[in-house]
């Protein structure tokens, strides 16, 4: 089975670095995604990450140690347009499996200014 | 990446009715995917839609409660069938292109 903690909320400073840690224990998986949701929309999707090491778009890195069953997603220079719970999922291992995605609890996050 | 217009974005339904949600790609998919997420949670996958097949249920979901359409690779339904107040939730649809997207939700309450 799968299990994926995150923090549940988190609070941040307008401008500052913010790092929302995800660990997960699975049987195995394909990838480890982070999706971004606004209260009332539906997720965005925001990184994938495959193998280990960090993948950089914009303001947001995320990271993966698949040894350490271990991911963040870092935001830089964070927005007030921030503020929305960022969720990790992970796709199970198997290619029947492509797209379903096992999401973690979700960790809101609110940007003060 | 693709589109999905899901609908209706929102509706109040009485006790022991049914209702039925439509997700509709711009583009031919192998797998949907149907989503509930309960208010102040994570979402929870459902079901997976296969195209030609009957939908694969995960565990605590029955087809009897949410059955599923799936009659081309564009379009897929949900029901939530015989529905109490403890239905009420967000279902999403899903499909996946080069990452999953999602339709834009129906936020259903069940009184």
């Amino acid at each position: 089975g799968q299990n994926i903690d995150q923090p549940t909320e988190m609070t941040a400073t307008e401008g500052a670095i913010v790092q929302i840690n995800c660990t997960y224990q699975t049987s195995g998986f394909n990838g480890l995604f982070w999706y971004q949701q606004h209260a009332g929309e539906a997720p965005t999707f925001l990184s994938y990450n495959v193998l280990d090491g960090l993948e950089e778009k914009g303001r947001f890195s995320s990271f993966l140690s698949r040894s350490k069953g271990y991911s963040y997603l870092l935001l830089k220079e964070l927005q007030m347009k921030d503020s929305a719970s960022y969720l990790c999922a992970v796709t199970p291992p198997g290619s029947s499996n492509t797209g379903k995605l096992i999401f973690g609890q979700g960790t809101t996050l609110q940007v003060k200014p | 990446s693709a589109v999905i217009s899901q609908k209706p974005s929102r509706d109040i339904c009485q006790r022991g009715t049914s209702l039925t949600i439509q997700c509709q790609v711009d583009s031919q998919v192998t797998m949907m995917f149907w989503y509930r997420q309960q208010p102040g949670q994570s979402l929870t996958l459902i079901a997976t839609a296969n195209q030609g097949s009957e939908a694969t249920y995960e565990s605590g979901f029955v087809i009897d409660k949410f059955p599923i359409s799936r009659p081309n690779l564009t379009f897929s339904t949900l029901t939530v069938s015989n529905m109490s107040p403890e239905d009420s939730s967000i279902y999403l649809c899903s499909a996946m292109g080069t990452e999953a997207f999602f339709g834009q939700g129906t936020r259903l309450t069940v009184v």
